[in-house]
């Protein structure tokens, strides 16, 4: 199977920090990885995908600043939640597209970020 | 532009009751691809099913099965005899695209299955 990993699976932080979330495909190369936010009792929201050695495309509404994306290799990608704020509270889940794979995303278990 | 809605926002049903969970979406392209995932209390969504556009049969997978109406743009998701460990929250989702970008996901349905 195609196995997705998160790391950390929570973080709790103080407001102004920064947060480092990552995304590894760890059985599969990764053409493009994508970054979902969930708020509770929400959906998942498309925040931005990502493609390896590119730059990020993010939806309308994110702030490229505020969340950096990084997809230095083929089985990581990196989400930054820079100087963080308690809106920024929420479930962040990845997921990655195995390469050569047609529509098909694996998700990655998520990782709860909780900023005081 | 593509929605999907999930009309159903919770349900609740006894153990061993069958539930039906409604999926409605839009798009206007004719390739697509149609999804359900299930995502329990610990947050990890678990893929149950992917159909595209073209194959319109339904499938069955134990006491799961799947309802695909391309006439009524509607893709419903059925448990039979559902069990408490069924409980969790149902994404429908849609895509658009070949290369698994431009997912939407529906809003969602919280199913509570008690014992």
């Amino acid at each position: 199977g195609a196995v997705v990993s998160q790391h950390p699976s929570r973080v709790i932080c103080k407001s102004g920090t920064s947060v480092k979330i990552e995304c590894r495909s760890l059985d599969f190369q990764a053409t493009t990885m994508f970054w979902y936010r969930q708020f509770p009792k929400q959906s998942l929201m498309l925040m931005a995908t990502s493609n390896e050695g590119s730059k990020a495309t993010y939806e309308q509404g994110v702030e490229k600043d505020k969340f950096l994306i990084n997809h230095a290799s083929l089985t990581l990608s990196t989400l930054t939640v820079t100087s963080a704020h308690p809106e920024d509270s929420s479930f962040y889940i990845c997921s990655a597209q195995r390469r050569g794979g047609i529509n098909e995303q694996f998700f990655g278990p998520g990782t709860r970020l909780t900023v005081l | 532009a593509q929605k999907v809605t999930q009309a159903q926002t919770e349900i609740s049903v006894v153990e061993k009751e069958d539930v039906t969970l409604d999926c409605v979406y839009e798009t206007r392209d004719t390739t697509y691809y149609l999804f359900w995932y299930k995502q329990p209390p610990s947050g990890e969504l678990v893929f149950l099913i992917r159909r595209n556009s073209f194959d319109e049969q339904n499938e069955i997978s134990g006491r799961y099965s799947w309802n695909f109406q391309k006439s009524t743009s509607s893709f419903n998701f059925t448990i039979t005899a559902s069990q408490v460990v069924d409980s969790a929250v149902y994404f429908c989702a849609l895509s658009e695209d070949n290369y698994g970008q431009n997912f939407v996901f529906g809003p969602g349905t919280r199913l509570s299955v008690l014992p």
